[in-house]
């Protein structure tokens, strides 16, 4: 049973670019959440999909954004590229909203903005 | 607003005995839960284990065990036994019951096992 997977692992990119960073869930699993880690901080809640459409969303700017396709994957675009967007983004599943239970995370995608 | 604090950026701890990590949590929300995450070096995180805001017992997975101080504010996490595979970074996070799947996450703190 496959768990989490995100691609690419690792990219490199100059400011003003932009990026997609993919996602697809564990099995099972149909609501998908994306976090931003900056290095050496916890995660922080970027936004969540559900039904193909974006149902929570974190304090980011709109040059985050995304998407969710018919079969639960999942994209993270990020626009207009700055250098304090350099962090690991993780993308975490789970059936439902999980409240009572756990999210399963991806080992993420490292950006650097050079 | 919820906030997490893990006051212990680093922890040592000796091959088979039990450590203690501290998270004090802020939230005006009536529910919630607590949860604990590991991050290895790969960074995936883990799920360790939950906590309730209005579960009366204090949670327990294996090793692990949460010290739930409602009135303090408190959700320590206990690893009993340590082994050399718990070195890693530890999270403590706080969901509000009604933003299922939107975790406040703490600082985090290393923790080191030794041989």
């Amino acid at each position: 049973d496959a768990g989490v997977t995100q691609s690419p692992t690792h990219l490199i990119k100059t400011r003003g670019q932009q990026v997609t960073l993919r996602c697809s869930p564990k099995s099972g699993h149909d609501t998908v959440s994306w976090y931003q880690q900056a290095l050496g901080q916890g995660p922080q809640f970027i936004f969540q999909y559900y039904e193909e459409e974006e149902r929570q969303r974190g304090n980011f700017p709109d040059r985050f954004s995304g998407h969710q396709f018919p079969n639960y994957s999942s994209e993270l675009n990020v626009n207009a590229l700055l250098l304090g967007d350099s962090a690991l983004y993780l993308c975490a599943s789970s059936f439902g909203d999980s409240r009572t239970g756990e999210l399963f995370f991806g080992e993420g995608s490292r950006l650097t903005v050079l | 607003a919820q906030k997490i604090t893990q006051t212990q950026p680093g922890m040592f701890v000796q091959e088979k005995e039990a450590v203690t990590l501290d998270c004090t949590y802020d939230t005006s929300d009536p529910s919630y839960g607590l949860f604990w995450y590991k991050q290895p070096s790969s960074g995936e995180m883990i799920f360790l284990i939950y906590q309730g805001s209005y579960d009366q017992q204090n949670a327990t997975e294996g090793r692990y065990s949460l010290n739930f101080q409602k009135a303090r504010k408190s959700a320590n996490l206990v690893i009993s036994a340590s082994q050399l595979g718990d070195s890693a970074m530890y999270f403590c996070a706080v969901q509000p019951y009604n933003q299922g799947g939107k975790l406040i996450f703490g600082q985090g703190t290393e923790l080191s096992v030794k041989p």
